[in-house]
């Protein structure tokens, strides 16, 4: 069983739409949790880190079930530019574990 | 100027070369890493450090070495390249206070 994983889809979504992603990490002694963003062939940069309380950055929410150990990401009124694929990480201060990301096109 | 720079970009290579791919930093942050990724594997950690002194081996280290040379370099060796390590190759940096990594743009490397 993967550490993390995700749906890899594709999600092909109009512009406009709400999309939600999901995830699951299996180590319960993971302190840390990220979404990032990888565009094709590029380097991953940091979305939002995700906290137990929830939280959002402007179309982007983020929550964490450290019950269910389920970590979800929305994005609300997709962009064009949204177009990437989301990694869902977990981890602690030594290592950061990876999902194998969502693919997400946005249609126009 | 990127924080995180990795040379060189591309690199095609025959098997059972010697290859070193590096990592140089401006963040000023202690600990390196070093992954591979593949299509459908995500990334993997092939080595960390903490520090100048201080070497980690990752998920996957078999084949690979690494040196750090410096607060602000970190390489990764291949001693005898095989068509397996054909991969994207990234180097990351993180702070003390925060697990937060930041990626350099990646080394393609393909070997025949």
């Amino acid at each position: 069983r993967k550490e993390v994983e995700q749906d890899p889809g594709p999600f092909n979504v109009p512009e406009g739409a709400t999309v939600a992603f999901n995830c699951t990490y299996s180590n319960s002694a993971s302190q840390s949790f990220f979404w990032y963003r990888q565009d094709c062939r590029k380097e991953p940069k940091l979305l939002m880190s995700v906290y137990s309380s929830g939280n959002e950055d402007g179309r982007f929410t983020a929550q964490l079930n450290r019950a269910s150990q389920y970590i979800s990401l929305l994005i609300r009124d997709s962009k064009l530019s949204d177009s990437a694929t989301y990694l869902c990480v977990s981890g602690s201060a030594r290592q950061l574990t990876f999902g194998s990301g969502t693919q997400l096109t946005v249609l126009p | 100027d990127a924080d995180v720079t990795q040379t060189p970009r591309n690199r095609i290579t025959k098997t059972g070369k010697r290859i070193m791919l590096e990592c140089s930093q401006t963040k000023g942050h202690d600990r390196m890493y070093w992954y591979r990724q593949d299509p459908g594997l995500g990334l993997r950690l092939i080595y960390y450090s903490f520090d100048v002194k201080d070497i980690n081996k990752g998920e996957i280290s078999d084949g690979y070495s690494v040196s750090r040379q410096a607060q602000a370099k970190f390489s990764l060796s291949l001693e005898s390249a095989i068509p397996n390590q054909t991969a994207l190759y990234f180097c990351a940096t993180s702070d003390d206070s925060t697990d937060t990594q930041y990626f350099g743009p990646g080394t393609r490397l393909t070997v025949l």
